[in-house]
């Protein structure tokens, strides 16, 4: 049974610190892996998805690299901004099964 | 852009009473699923649909029904409320073949008494 761990689950950092999100799975046979952002009170918005033959993808500030075969996947974040405080959730989703399997997430705060 | 609208976004209900919670999405997604998510846990998926007709069980099934008359939409039924149902429920949707990131709802919160 695949399970995804996020440590630490609370992380706080200075303005304009750059800063890694890590995430660990359990089982390296994986479809993708998605990383999420979730602001209180709302739903999930998908920041980034790695394939599973893929090694990292990039959208602006943000970065995820993903190693298989040591079960584990970071987001790092540039230069960070107090609007980047939320929870970032990372799920991955198996081969041969439709539902993702997500960690519990790592609450982000930036200090003005 | 309304992208997947969940409704109502709160509900109160009382022990044995039953309920949908409405989700539709407008981006012709074959994939839905229902996810609850609760302190500490994660997010457990309940039911999916890979297309419209369609429903499979997730993790979590138990006193819960779906259906899938159509691709727009995918509600969730409540049969008879528990306390252990009190959560944040959430609808998603995402491309056929899982080729695209999953986009979520903003939740509906249902509390239980």
């Amino acid at each position: 049974k695949q399970e995804v761990t996020q440590i630490p689950a609370a992380l706080s950092v200075p303005e304009g610190e750059n800063l890694v999100l890590n995430c660990s799975f359990t089982d390296s046979a994986i479809y993708n892996l998605q990383w999420f952002r979730q602001d209180p009170g709302k739903g999930l918005t998908s920041l980034l998805l790695i394939q599973s033959s893929q090694r990292e993808q990039t959208s602006g500030r943000l970065n995820a690299s993903l190693d298989k075969s040591s079960g584990r996947s970071t987001l790092y974040i540039a230069a960070s901004q107090p609007g980047d405080s939320a929870t970032y959730l990372c799920a991955v989703k198996d081969f041969g099964n439709e539902k993702l399997t997500f960690g519990t997430g790592t609450r982000l705060t930036i200090i003005p | 852009n309304a992208g997947v609208t969940q409704t109502p976004k709160f509900q109160v209900l009382k022990t044995g009473q039953s309920m949908t919670l409405q989700c539709a999405q407008d981006m012709n997604h074959e994939y839905m699923s229902w996810y609850r998510q609760d302190p500490g846990m994660g997010l457990r998926l309940i039911h999916y649909s890979v297309g419209a007709g369609i429903t499979d069980q997730g993790e979590v099934p138990n006193g819960y029904n779906v259906s899938r008359s159509t691709t727009e939409d995918f509600p969730l039924r409540l049969l008879s409320a528990a306390p252990s149902q009190t959560s944040v429920y959430f609808c998603a949707s995402m491309p056929g073949q899982a080729i695209g990131p999953q986009h979520f709802g903003d939740g509906t919160r249902l509390s239980i008494l």
